[in-house]
């Protein structure tokens, strides 16, 4: 059974705080993914990579960074946490090579920043 | 700009009735697929369904179909003989570039007994 696991469900931190939300997937995937999902907003794409130490932006980057340095992991850095940085985050993982590939999802790590 | 387009944030549903869920879209891919995901409260996101585009056949599993019009990039999700267990909210995804998807922002469906 394919998994992707992320390494809290829940986490309360202070503003200012370093955060790291931590992704592990076992399906050798190339590809990982971080998005935010917020009420309203659907699901909006912080950083992806597609392979290991490559990394590219999505549409909502600041305030983020991102560190890949095994395959099978993919860490969400919240470098100085801030009160709207309070979301779900969700970790996704996909193969490269068919375009009907889907994406995997973690289950989601609900992050409070007071 | 690629996007995806849900514009019904909540629908309700009698358990056993039928219910469709809308999705318009935008892409420039030229060969690509659409995607349908639920998320059930407090689980994982899973895939319901996919749609080739170049495929004229709407894409069926069990349930759950599709109505995909190309031209009118729309991608609508039917749900027939609704069940409790389909209550979550569902996005509608498309390809957003080499290797990324553009989620919606998501419709919650009720299903009521």
């Amino acid at each position: 059974d394919v998994k992707v696991t992320q390494s809290s469900r829940y986490l309360v931190k202070r503003t200012g705080e370093k955060v790291f939300l931590e992704c592990v997937q076992d399906m050798d995937h190339e590809n990982m993914f971080w998005y935010r999902q917020d009420p309203g907003l659907g699901l909006r794409l912080i950083y992806f990579s597609y392979d290991v130490k490559m990394k590219e932006k999505g549409d909502i980057p600041e305030g983020y960074s991102v560190s890949r340095e095994k395959k099978e992991r993919f860490s969400l850095i919240l470098e100085s946490a801030s009160t709207n940085q309070t979301s779900m985050y969700l970790c996704a993982s996909s193969s490269t090579g068919w375009r009907g590939t889907e994406a995997f999802f973690g289950q989601g790590t609900r992050l409070t920043v007071v | 700009a690629q996007t995806v387009t849900q514009s019904q944030p909540e629908m309700s549903v009698q358990e056993a009735e039928t219910v469709t869920l809308s999705c318009t879209y935008d892409t420039s891919e030229s060969d690509y697929y659409l995607f349908w995901y639920k998320q059930p409260p407090s689980r994982q996101m899973i895939l319901v369904i996919r749609q080739e585009a170049y495929k004229q056949q709407n894409a069926t599993e069990n349930r759950f179909s599709v109505n995909f019009q190309k031209a009118a990039k729309s991608f609508s999700l039917k749900i027939s003989d609704s069940q409790l267990g389909d209550a979550a909210m569902y996005f509608c995804a498309s390809p957003g570039g080499t290797y990324k998807y553009i989620f919606g922002t998501g419709t919650r469906l009720k299903v009521l007994a």
